[in-house]
């Protein structure tokens, strides 16, 4: 079974803090991902990872960066914290091939049990 | 671009009765579908997709869903609900690459 951990599941931080969310996967995917879920708005990518040290912007990159300098691992980084970016924070790994079809039982996406994170 | 739609923010239902959890989708190409499932204070989980084949998929925790290609839909179904399938639902789509887009959720409520 795949395993997606992340660091955190409660994280309290005070605006302008540097602030670092880390996800590690154990089954050697290549694709990483990062989502923000608020209420309302569902799942919104933020940045993902074909490989280590690639990455690509997502939907609602200001704000974020990212690190991927193993293949197993993945952080989240807030450069300048801001109350705006309170949220439940998802990463999800995959091992779809781009341009290929994933066939069989095997999950599209897993996800880690998420961090919930609060700015003050 | 591709996108996704859950009509209902929330769906009630009692406990032994059919329950449907509605989606559509827009996109260019052929769409790969998916349905995704969270529990409180839990990520996504994976429930069933459609890629191609036959129009009617069945997944975990006895969920099917009915691939219309027509409507341009890819509702969740269950025959008899359980207390237990409360829980906020995500349908997905991915056209092409590897991006999924998601719906805004679903939250379906199960009443004994």
């Amino acid at each position: 079974d795949v395993k997606v951990t992340q660091s955190s599941r409660y994280l309290v931080k005070r605006t302008g803090e540097k602030v670092f969310l880390e996800c590690v996967q154990d089954m050697d995917h290549e694709n990483m991902f990062w989502y923000r879920q608020d209420p309302g708005l569902g799942l919104r990518l933020i940045y993902f990872s074909y490989d280590v040290k690639m990455k690509e912007k997502g939907d609602i990159p200001e704000g974020y960066s990212v690190s991927r300098e193993k293949k197993e691992r993945f952080s989240l980084i807030l450069e300048s914290a801001s109350t705006n970016q309170t949220s439940m924070y998802l990463c999800a790994s995959s091992l779809i091939v781009v341009g290929q079809v994933l066939h069989g039982d095997n999950s599209p996406l897993h996800f880690g049990n998420g961090t919930r994170l609060t700015v003050t | 671009a591709q996108s996704v739609a859950q009509p209902e923010d929330q769906v009630n239902v009692a406990e032994g009765n059919p329950l449907t959890v509605k989606c559509t989708y827009s996109v260019s190409g052929n769409p790969y579908l998916f349905w995704y499932v969270q529990y409180p204070n839990r990520g996504l989980q994976f429930l069933l997709k459609y890629i191609t084949g036959d129009n009617l998929v069945k997944g975990s925790y006895g969920f099917e869903a009915e691939f219309n290609k027509s409507q341009t839909s890819f509702h969740l179904k269950k025959p008899s609900a359980l207390v237990s399938d409360s829980a906020l639902y995500f349908c997905a789509v991915r056209e092409g690459d590897d991006k999924i887009i998601f719906g805004k959720g679903t939250r379906l409520h199960i009443l004994p």
